[in-house]
């Protein structure tokens, strides 16, 4: 397996504008996380999926973040309108439905909301 | 609620050196807990991994953690630092029936030669 793969790896946007990162998870796996990773903040957890169903989106900012995952290779996380404070790098990450095992992360994207 | 703390934003050591990484755990139930590497502009890579099966682990790369309850801790270890280990380190931590993993804030450890 190619492992997790998102898209794209850098985004430069302007302020105001809709920004959809793009997440392809392992396959057979049944979790999606979403992450962001700041120098202030940290890496946090912004939603999570299983079998394509939202868990826990209580780590999502604002109304302007919105995640989906039609189908259990795909998801998607946009967010409408962008703001400079929304500059981060993003992660996406797989795992199966046991506890023992570990996520597997993405390259993550780069985005950049000038 | 699960967390972990990670003790020291920042670490250096010498090539050759002993490297420490502290992590210290809270969890009502049983946890399972991770220590993941971040190379510059690179996603987490898991390291090593206690899922109760032993409480000393061993990972990639020379490193090992030991799982100590009595301490909660689960400190990351490497008897002799390379140049290459130069990375940001992260613990984390999952309760049993609980998917989502809890991160560190992540230690950042420099190697110097």
């Amino acid at each position: 397996d190619a492992g997790v793969i998102q898209s794209p790896r850098h985004e430069v946007t302007e302020m105001g504008q809709e920004v959809t990162l793009r997440c392809k998870p392992i396959s057979g796996h049944d979790y999606l996380f979403w992450y962001r990773q700041t120098m202030m903040r940290g890496l946090e957890l912004l939603i999570y999926f299983n079998n394509n169903v939202p868990i826990d989106d209580s780590g999502m900012p604002e109304d302007r973040f919105s995640a989906k995952m039609p189908n259990a290779s795909f998801s998607t996380l946009k967010i409408q309108p962008s703001e400079p404070r929304d500059s981060a790098v993003y992660f996406c990450a797989s795992s199966w439905d046991t506890a023992n095992t570990e996520a597997f992360f993405g390259q993550g994207t780069r985005l950049t909301v000038v | 609620a699960q967390s972990v703390t990670q003790l020291g934003s920042h670490v250096s050591v010498s090539e050759g050196a002993l490297v420490l990484l502290r992590c210290n755990y809270s969890s009502s139930v049983p946890p399972y807990l991770f220590w993941y590497v971040q190379y510059p502009n690179q996603g987490l890579q898991l390291l090593l991994k206690y899922t109760s099966a032993a409480t000393l682990v061993k990972g990639i790369n020379g490193f090992e953690a030991e799982f100590k309850k009595s301490e909660t801790s689960f400190h990351l270890t490497k008897p002799s630092a390379h140049m290459s280990d130069a990375a940001e380190y992260f613990c984390a931590v999952r309760g049993t029936g609980f998917q989502k993993l809890v991160f560190g804030t992540g230690t950042r450890l420099l190697v110097s030669p």
